[in-house]
Order: C-alpha cells, then sequence, then structure tokens
C-alpha cells in the first residue's frame, strides 16, 4: 500500500540548513508527485512545494529563495532543503503525494522541526 | 495567488446536525478543489477531491458542491468521529493554497 514517511532532525539553530527525507512506497516518483506542507504549531497548512512526476518542480514564492526539493527515484526518495531557517519555520513538515487531481491523497506522519537557539 | 476564504472558523453542532462548511476561491479554479479532515494530533486525510468526488473509504454523509466558485462540503449526519479541522485546497494552479481551517466540535 502507498505509504510516505518523513524523517530528519528535530532541533535546529537558527541560520542554519533544514534537511528531510521523504521516503515512499508502494507507488513511482515517476508516477506521482509528491509535495510539502507545513503546519506551524496550532496553525493551519501552507503548502511549500512540489516536485512533480516529471521531474520538475514548483515552490511557494514565500520560501523559494530558500528551498530546493529534489528526489532520488531509484531509492523513493524526495528530500527538501532549506537554508538560512528562522524562528518562524519552526512547526510540522509533511510530505504528500499528489493524486492526478494535484490533491494530497496520501500523507505521511509528519515531521516536527524546531528552529531554536 | 489565489485565495481561498474559508468560513466559519470554528463551528458546534449537535449529534445527527447537518453542518455546511464553505470556501470561496478568488478567481475560477474550476472543480480543482479539495477538502481535508485533520484530527488532533494527526495527519490531514482527504475526503473530497475534484470537488464533488468522495475519496477512497470516506462515509457518504459526507459530499461536496460547486456553485461557481463558492464550495461547500456538507457533513449529513454529524458524528462524534468527525470532530477536527477541516481544510479546503485549491490545485487548479501554482502555489497551491489552502483555507484557515474550520474547526468543528460536538455541542
Amino acid at each position: 500500500q502507498v505509504q510516505l514517511e518523513e524523517s530528519g532532525p528535530g532541533l535546529m539553530q537558527p541560520s542554519e540548513t533544514l534537511s528531510l527525507t521523504c521516503t515512499v512506497s508502494g507507488f513511482s516518483l515517476t508516477s506521482n508527485g509528491v509535495g510539502w506542507v507545513r503546519q506551524p504549531l496550532g496553525k493551519g497548512l501552507v503548502w511549500m512545494g512540489t516536485i512533480w512526476a516529471g521531474g520538475s518542480t514548483n515552490y511557494n514564492s514565500a520560501v523559494q529563495s530558500r528551498l530546493s526539493i529534489s528526489r532520488d527515484t531509484s531509492k523513493s526518495q524526495v528530500f527538501l532543503k532549506m537554508n538560512s531557517l528562522q524562528p518562524e519555520d519552526t512547526g510540522t513538515y509533511y510530505c504528500a503525494r499528489h493524486a492526478n487531481t494535484y490533491a494530497f491523497d496520501y500523507w505521511g506522519q509528519g515531521v516536527m522541526v524546531t528552529v531554536s537557539s | 495567488d489565489i485565495q481561498m476564504t474559508q468560513s466559519p472558523a470554528s463551528l458546534s453542532a449537535s449529534l445527527e446536525e447537518i453542518v455546511t462548511i464553505t470556501c470561496q476561491a478568488s478567481q475560477d479554479i474550476g472543480n480543482w478543489l479539495a477538502w481535508y479532515q485533520q484530527k488532533p494530533g494527526k495527519s490531514p486525510q482527504l475526503l473530497i477531491y475534484g470537488a464533488t468526488s468522495l475519496a477512497d473509504g470516506v462515509p457518504s454523509r459526507f459530499s461536496g458542491s460547486r456553485s461557481g466558485t463558492q464550495y461547500s462540503l456538507k457533513i449529513s449526519r454529524l458524528q462524534v468521529e468527525d470532530i477536527g479541522i477541516y481544510y479546503c485546497q485549491q490545485a487548479s494552479s501554482a502555489p497551491l493554497t489552502f483555507g484557515s481551517g474550520t474547526k468543528l466540535e460536538i455541542k
């Protein structure tokens, strides 16, 4: 069955670079896009970016200058890298699969990232 | 960017009651609209895609509709397991945007 699992460090210092990995199973990254969605504690969902099945990417303009999403199809992994972290980047980061309707039909369990000195 | 204005922000309803949540898109998004439910401490779950199609495994008491650029999620008979926060999301064009959420509680 379709599964996504995020992994990465839970605590980061301001100005550091965040690296998260989303490991997927049950589908191919060349068939479905995978997006990253952030949720600050107690707040709503914010789309950060997506790597599409063909390998192209789209980013939220609010973080575009700091964000990079890539993948390794042979390992079924999608990577998020975001530099110049600030406390406002604190939150739960989800990776999620795009259905062909571009909705997110499967989500990972999320990884909590805290940016604090 | 396409703005999704969701209302109400919170809602308290009785069991078996009909509940409706709406999202207004700032421009035409066709049927590129999804609804999600997020229970406390859990990941969001897809309820409705394509504005009106029920996702796999979602109870039939959930339904979606569209009138122009206004979209609605209806729960026909509220159950206790329906408590949580509901979000709409437009999937028409990047940047993908979510509504601000509706917190649903049982009265």
